[in-house]
């Protein structure tokens, strides 16, 4: 079964420190990963996605890609209690058909950054 | 403004009853996606279209059907069928289908009463 598996938490961090969140997936074949951040009640919405194995920075958000190992995190730094949520890692899983994709969440991670 | 429109918020269902809710894009997307949420769980895939008139069954596509008949519209129906069918249903579209990310509707809450 392809899946994507996160740590459910919660993960509590005091305000100002950095918050790692992890994801593993299982089909090799995965070519694209998203970060996306949901909170209580509302949609979710993207924070970062990453295609190349490395690091990718945007402003407090570093995505992090290993292929090899298939593993993808997430680091928040500077969190602030505003980050509190709960956050999606997904992936585009290569489906049946040539060129389909299943873009297949993770159960997500509920952050708690304390003032 | 561009954007992803469900409707409504929130449904109320008696049971044997089908709903149909709504999800209409105005941007210019090709792929679409049907997502249910349970409390304290991730978001698991009913259905997805990359194409007009064209549409693959997610993990949990039981008692459920859509239509794609416009590029921005895809509805999602609840059948009696659905052993369960409360919960949040989200909807989704991405530009392309595969390694583009996907954007999200505001969700509608189905309550069946």
């Amino acid at each position: 079964q392809k899946e994507v598996e996160q740590n459910s938490g919660p993960l509590s961090v005091p305000e100002g420190a950095i918050a790692s969140l992890n994801c593993t997936y299982s089909d090799r074949g995965s070519q694209s990963f998203f970060w996306y951040r949901q909170y209580s009640g509302k949609s979710p919405e993207l924070i970062m996605f990453i295609y190349s194995n490395g690091d990718k920075e945007d402003g407090r958000f570093t995505a992090q890609l290993n292929k090899a190992s298939q593993y993808v995190s997430l680091l928040i730094r500077d969190s602030q209690p505003s980050d509190s949520a709960t956050y999606l890692c997904a992936v585009n899983i290569p489906h049946s058909g040539a060129g389909s994709y299943q873009l297949t969440f993770g159960k997500g991670t509920k952050l708690s950054v304390i003032p | 403004d561009g954007g992803i429109t469900q409707s409504p918020k929130y449904l109320f269902r008696k049971e044997g009853q089908n709903v149909t809710l709504s999800c209409e894009q105005n941007l210019n997307h090709d792929a679409m996606y049907w997502y249910r949420q349970d409390p304290g769980q991730g978001l698991r895939l009913i259905y997805y279209s990359q194409i007009v008139n064209d549409f693959q069954k997610g993990d949990i596509a039981e008692g459920y059907s859509v239509s794609r008949e416009k590029k921005e519209s895809f509805p999602l129906t609840v059948t009696s069928a659905q052993k369960n069918p409360t919960a949040f249903y989200l909807c989704a579209s991405s530009i392309v289908p595969g390694n583009t990310e996907a954007f999200f509707g505001q969700g509608t809450r189905l309550t069946v009463v």
